[in-house]
Parts: C-alpha cells; structure tokens; sequence
C-alpha cells in the first residue's frame, strides 16, 4: 500500500500572501488529521476531518482552515501568511476517526518558509 | 494523557540491540504506549503499540511492565538508518497526539 502523500515537500511565501498543502491519505483510511511542527512548539494539533466533516479542531486562528473531500484527501489553507506560521506541516491519515483509537500514519510533510 | 520520561539520548553500536526505554508512572487502564520515530525533517513513522502484552513486528519489539509504568522498545539489529528521535507516547481514544522531547538515537558503525 502505498503511504500518506504530501504536496508540494516544500514551499516558499512571502508575508500576507496564502497557501494550499495537500495531502492523500492512505488508501481506505477515511480521517486525516494535520498537525504543524517546530522546534519551539514541538507537534500541535490543528484539525482531524472524517467523512468530510471536521471533527476537531486545536488551538490556532482562523487564518487555518482545511477540508476534505468525498475521496479523503484533504486540503489545508492558510491565509495572510506570517513569519511565525514557518513550519513542517504534518498530515497523519487513520481507518477510524481519533475517537476509535485509531493508529495514525504520518506523510513527509510539506516544509513552509515565511519571508 | 499520562506523561512520559525518556532519556535525552543514546548511542548504539550498528548491528546490536537498541533498547530505549520509556516511563509512564502515571499510565491510566485505557491507555495505549505508542513509539513513533523521526528522521530530521522527515514525517514521524509509527513504529509499535501496545496495551498490556509485548508486541512485535518487522520493526520492533514493545515489552511493556507488569505494572505498565514503564516499557522498552528493542531494536534487534540497529542500523545506521535507525538513527532518529525516538517518541514514547501514551495516549487514548479521542486524545491527539503530542510529542515530548524524545530518545535522540545515534547508530554509530
């Protein structure tokens, strides 16, 4: 089977501008869950989608927002890029939603750079 | 979620066991221990899990105590592609997942 995908690996912004990431999930596996990743704040949750609702959501502005749609992929947008939104940016993809306990497999994640 | 305590780093020969060892005192019944790894700048790999018995699969093995305050993964035969930060986590149905600081592992031939 092949595993999560992540596109683009990198990317380059400038302040203000936004962005698309996506992310293909493993084959079946309905949740996709995004996280972002630094050396300051360590892994922090943004939002899990099942079946193409949002299930959860963590701390962070709406400036984040994501979807998903009916084949699982899913897309995550930010808007209005900061200096501070620098980041890898993780998408993790399950069979089962976070509620059923489901092991979540991570994808190469797509490196961010704010200028 | 319960927290854990792992060894900043580590080193190991190329070719011996690697055993990394984490403590989760504070462990509750429904709780699962997870090991994820990451490369640098690479995404995190899932590794193993387990709830009460010892696990195992072509990666590792997971020995989990008695008690389940503290368990060990075991790399059988590291690799210098086994060096990574190695991620000792516990967690439950609905919880999100969270890094701590990790088991920096450095494989040396």
């Amino acid at each position: 089977k092949a595993g999560v995908t992540q596109t683009p690996r990198y990317l380059i912004k400038t302040r203000g501008q936004q962005v698309t990431l996506s992310c293909s999930p493993i084959s079946g596996h309905r949740s996709v869950s995004w996280y972002q990743q630094t050396p300051g704040q360590g892994l922090q949750f943004l939002f899990e989608y099942f079946s193409e609702t949002q299930r959860n959501k963590g701390n962070f502005p709406g400036r984040f927002s994501g979807r998903q749609f009916s084949n699982s992929r899913s897309e995550m947008n930010v808007s209005t890029l900061e200096l501070g939104d620098s980041a890898l940016y993780l998408c993790a993809s399950s069979w089962g939603h976070r509620g059923q306990g489901e092991t979540q497999y991570f994808g190469p994640g797509t490196r961010l750079l704010v200028l | 979620d319960a927290k854990t305590t792992q060894p900043t780093s580590m080193d190991c020969a190329e070719g011996r066991a690697a055993n990394l060892p984490c403590n989760h005192s504070t462990i509750s019944g429904n709780e699962y221990v997870y090991w994820y790894r990451q490369i640098h700048s690479q995404g995190p790999q899932y590794i193993i899990h387990g709830l009460k018995n010892n696990e195992t699969n072509e990666m590792a093995s997971l020995i989990i105590t008695e008690d389940r305050k503290s368990s060990t993964l075991i790399l059988p035969h590291a690799t210098l592609r086994d060096t990574a930060v190695y991620y000792c986590i516990v967690l439950n149905a609905g919880n999100m997942l969270t890094f701590g600081g990790g088991t920096r592992l450095m494989v040396k031939p």
